[in-house]
């Protein structure tokens, strides 16, 4: 079964507004990561969190993560239409060097 | 420079036929995995190896076998297709273990008629 539950499953929102997803685990991990996947086309990673950090920043993204609650939240701000897409949370726990995906967010951005 | 590349992009086949997907990376990665995405956009990891040693293997048929001739590569093939195999399958790399990111292949979209 999937290791995480995103919500919300779709998201629309007009440009220039923010865009928040949240993710929901089940078991301890080591880290967390947050993916974009396009129509059509591969993931691509776009932040990991530390399960001892409780949040990060890289340029529009800001992602937190809450261990006590096995939560986390993606937020795009200032979104634009280029960031049309599913995004999907991603952990990876244990010994074993695996990914588990989420069931993913799907956001579209109009003008 | 493509990192992680995958062989072919689209493969349709009947049913009952063995086919092959190659991946390759450039990156110095020491792991590489096949992840299976399936209708629904759920992706599950079926087989992960790192330095040409299976790690990881998911509960697959015994139909899928992965192969790693050097850490740079990662083939799957399998045997006696079903229509259920219909799928998006996708190669991925990382450095060490867990801590980093994946780089993923674009998939290979597999149709099974």
């Amino acid at each position: 079964s999937q290791q995480g539950e995103e919500d919300p499953q779709a998201l629309s929102i007009q440009e220039g507004e923010n865009a928040t997803m949240n993710c929901s685990y089940k078991t301890s991990i080591n880290n967390l990561q947050w993916y974009r996947q396009n129509s059509g086309r591969g993931l691509v990673h776009l932040i990991l969190i530390r399960s001892n950090e409780r949040e990060k920043h890289s340029g529009r993204l800001r992602v937190t993560l809450d261990t006590s609650k096995k939560s986390s939240s993606l937020l795009i701000t200032a979104s634009r239409a280029a960031d049309t897409a599913s995004y999907f949370c991603a952990t990876t726990g244990g010994t074993a060097s695996k990914l588990t995906f989420g069931t993913g967010t799907r956001l579209q951005v109009t003008l | 420079d493509t990192a992680v590349s995958q062989t072919p992009k689209y493969l349709v086949t009947q049913m009952g036929n063995d086919k092959s997907i190659k991946c390759e990376q450039n990156l110095g990665h020491d792991t590489m995995y096949w992840y299976k995405q399936d209708s629904k956009k759920f992706l599950k990891i079926m087989f992960s190896y790192n330095n040409k040693e299976l790690i990881i293997n998911e509960t697959v048929p015994n139909r899928f076998s992965p192969k790693s001739p050097d850490k740079a590569h990662l083939n799957l093939h399998i045997n006696s297709l079903e229509l259920g195999d219909s799928a998006v399958y996708f190669c991925a790399s990382s450095q060490g273990q867990s801590d980093y990111g994946y780089t993923f292949g674009s998939g290979t979209r597999l149709t099974v008629v």
